[in-house]
């Protein structure tokens, strides 16, 4: 079974770089996307952006000019930076991963990392 | 970008009772390709329906989603009190993939 681990520095100062780290435990990188996902009390959840197996990337165009999601299959880990971050990056971040066998479709979340931004 | 409008906000049922929660999407969404998650208090999403109407792993017969084109039901029969939780919905035919603002199911 899929276990997610996520990481990451929790308090950040505007115009810094927010860097998120989640490792897989229990299955290698194939067949699966892996994503991050943010939730905050006023906009929700929203994604950002996912990965998969082949490296291909999809992101938010809302977040895109200043995100970048890559994955270290060696060490099976998944890594998420967003640049020049401002108060309204302040959410809970989650990793998850989505893997689709034929029909069937199951996800795996982190336990998510609160971010703050603060000066 | 698909803007997913969920309703009622708030649902205050009694154990015992049936729930319908509503997703109207802005435009139609691509292949039924809508899920249905469930948050409880300080946990992550949990994804309970997928492809607009299948069961995702260890979810209870009771969950059962419904819809095409731009409307979507998840509905939840038979409650019990474990099921207070908030229920998103989600789109992720293309990207960016966006949620509904959530409804938030009380168990009486």
């Amino acid at each position: 079974q899929v276990q997610l681990q996520q990481w990451g520095a929790g308090l950040l100062k505007p115009s810094e770089t927010l860097s998120l780290t989640c490792i897989v435990y229990n299955k290698s990188f194939s067949g699966y996307n892996w994503n991050w996902i943010r939730q905050t009390p006023g906009k929700g959840l929203e994604w950002i952006g996912e990965i998969n197996d082949s490296g291909n990337t999809k992101y938010n165009p809302s977040l895109e000019r200043r995100v970048t999601i890559s994955a270290d299959t060696s060490r099976n880990q998944f890594s998420l930076k967003l640049k020049s971050v401002t108060a309204a990056d302040t959410a809970l971040y989650y990793c998850a991963s989505f893997h689709r066998n034929g029909n069937d479709l199951a996800d795996c979340w982190g336990q998510g990392s609160l971010v703050t931004v603060s000066s | 970008e698909i803007v997913l409008a969920q309703s009622p906000g708030t649902l205050s049922l009694s154990p015992g009772e049936g729930a319908t929660l509503s997703c109207r999407a802005s435009q139609s969404v691509s292949s039924r390709l809508l899920a249905w998650y469930q948050q409880k208090p300080g946990r992550a999403p949990r994804l309970l329906i997928y492809d607009t109407s299948s069961r995702a792993s260890g979810i209870p017969d009771r969950f059962s989603g419904s819809g095409s084109g731009t409307d979507f039901t998840l509905t939840i029969s038979r409650l019990e009190p474990e099921d207070s939780a908030v229920y998103y919905c989600q789109h992720y035919g293309w990207s960016p993939y966006t949620y509904g603002q959530g409804t938030k199911l009380e168990i009486k």
